[in-house]
C-alpha cells in the first residue's frame, strides 16, 4: 500500500515568505508527528496529532510554526515569515493503532520536504 | 534538543565485515528503536527493544540494551553496500510523551 508522502519534496523560499508543507499520512494512522532535520542531525520532534487534535506542540520552536490536520488525516506545517533558521528537512510520519486500541510506538515516515530559506 | 549521542560519528568498513553502532541516552526509556536513513530519503524503521528486553534478533541485524547504563548497540552482520546510510538511534520515554526522541546517527560506509 501506499506510505506517507509529502510535498513539496523540495521547497526554496525567500527570507519573510510564508511556506505550508503537506503530509498525506498512511490511510487509517490515527497518530501524526512532525520533526525537523537540520544537516547532519538527528531528526527533532515538533509537533504530535491524534486524529484532528493537536495533543502536543512542545517542539515547535516559535510562534512562527503552525500545524493543523482539521479531519484527522492530511496535515499541513506552515512556516510564517521564514527565516535563514528555518532551513531544513521536515519530515512527518504516522503510525497505527494496535489490535486492541494501544497505540503503536513505531513510526513510518515519509521522504520529506527540504526547506532552503534564502 | 536531541537525547543523546552515537558513536562513532562515522564509519567505514569493507563488505562483508560486521559493523557496531553504539547509542547512549540520558532518561528512562518505554523502548528503543533503531532507524535507517539513506541519502535524501525518509527514515526506515529496523527494530524496536523494549526496556525489559536486553537482546533481539532481526535478520542480520543484533540490537543490546542496557538500561542500567543507559546505551544501546546496533550489531549488523556481513554487511553489503546496499547497508551505506545514516542508522539513528530514537527512544519512546516512558512518561507517555507521544514522541521519538533521536540520536545525532551514525554515517555508515560500506566500501565494495
Amino acid at each position: 500500500g501506499a506510505g506517507v508522502s509529502q510535498s513539496p519534496r523540495y521547497k526554496v523560499a525567500k527570507r519573510g515568505q510564508d511556506v505550508a508543507l503537506r503530509c498525506d499520512p498512511i490511510s487509517g494512522h490515527v497518530s501524526l508527528f512532525w520533526y525537523q532535520q537540520a544537516l547532519g542531525q538527528g531528526p527533532e520532534f515538533l509537533t504530535y496529532f491524534q486524529n484532528e487534535a493537536q495533543l502536543d506542540k512542545s517542539g515547535l520552536p516559535s510562534d512562527r510554526f503552525f500545524a493543523e490536520r482539521p479531519e484527522g488525516s492530511v496535515s499541513t506545517l506552515k512556516i510564517q515569515r521564514t527565516q535563514q533558521e528555518d532551513s531544513a528537512v521536515y519530515l512527518c510520519a504516522s503510525s497505527p493503532r494496535q489490535p486492541g486500541g494501544r497505540l503503536s510506538d513505531t513510526q513510518y515516515f515519509g521522504p520529506g520536504t527540504r526547506l532552503t530559506v534564502l | 534538543s536531541q537525547q543523546g549521542e552515537e558513536d562513532p560519528q562515522a564509519l567505514s568498513i569493507q563488505e562483508g565485515e560486521n559493523a557496531t553502532m553504539n547509542c547512549s541516552y540520558k532518561t528512562s526509556i518505554n523502548n528503543l528503536q533503531w532507524y535507517r536513513q539513506n541519502s535524501g530519503r525518509g527514515l526506515v524503521h529496523l527494530i524496536l527493544i523494549r526496556s525489559n528486553e536486553r537482546e533481539k534478533h532481526s535478520g542480520r541485524l543484533r540490537v543490546t540494551l542496557d538500561t542500567s547504563k543507559k546505551s544501546s548497540s546496533l550489531l549488523i552482520t556481513a554487511s553489503r553496500a546496499a547497508d551505506t546510510a545514516s542508522y539513528f538511534c530514537a527512544t519512546w520515554g516512558k512518561q507517555g510523551a507521544q514522541k521519538l526522541v533521536f540520536g545525532q546517527g551514525t554515517r555508515l560506509t560500506i566500501n565494495p
